[in-house]
């Protein structure tokens, strides 16, 4: 059972920075935060994945709070291309199970 | 450029027949993990290998499922006898270690009718 909430979807327009917060209240100490993309026909690929404060790479910066209860992955200027479903995953009690929830449908339009 | 292999990448089938899916994991990854992806359903994990041994494979019908790693380059999901119900497509992903990047394959997208 997925252990994580999400917005079902959202929507946007190109240039703008998107922000998707995933709560995740029964987080476990040593369970890592990560965030995959999946466009149509594909499968999910990896964005990002920190454990607290911020963690930041080439495509998004992903924040966490110090409780932990919540992460909000950043995309900015965001473009066409960028239109798919964010998947957030937290840890499986301290396995390394990768448990997907529901997902936020991301559209971006011109 | 290194990537999950799955075969094939679609198969249509008649109720009652044997399905196998065949995924070639990253050289090197030592977890392998099964998904379904339905519209329904999402994204639902039916197995996963460590060091080609089972670790967990609750997420899987026992009665007609079965997953294996004969060795370290394949792992197989076979659906014996298939039912329409299981018209999905199946994802192989793999994975170096634990709180690391996990790639997925391109998939099986699998019709019974």
């Amino acid at each position: 059972l997925a252990k994580t909430t999400q917005p079902i979807s959202m929507d946007s327009y190109e240039g703008q920075e998107v922000n998707i917060t995933c709560s995740h209240n029964n987080i476990a100490t040593n369970d890592y935060i990560t965030w995959y993309q999946q466009f149509p026909s594909q499968g999910p690929r990896f964005i990002i994945q920190g454990y607290k404060t911020k963690v930041t790479n080439e495509v998004a910066s992903l924040f966490i709070p110090a409780d932990r209860k919540s992460s909000t992955l950043s995309l900015p200027r965001v473009s066409l291309s960028d239109t798919a479903v964010y998947y957030c995953l937290v840890g499986d009690d301290g396995t390394d199970k990768l448990i997907f929830g529901t997902g936020t449908r991301l559209q971006v339009f011109p | 450029d290194a990537r999950v292999t799955q075969t094939p990448r679609h198969k249509v089938t008649e109720m009652g027949q044997e399905v196998t899916m065949r995924c070639q994991p990253i050289l090197g990854h030592n977890t392998v993990f099964w998904y379904r992806q339905t519209m329904m359903q999402g994204l639902e994990l039916l197995a996963y290998f460590r060091n080609r041994a089972p670790l967990d494979d609750s997420g899987m019908p026992k009665d007609r499922f079965s997953a294996e790693m004969p060795d370290a380059t394949l792992a197989t999901l076979k659906i014996q006898p298939s039912e329409p119900r299981d018209s999905a497509v199946y994802f192989c992903a793999s994975q170096d270690g634990m709180n690391t990047e996990a790639f997925f394959g391109q998939g099986t997208r699998l019709t019974v009718v």
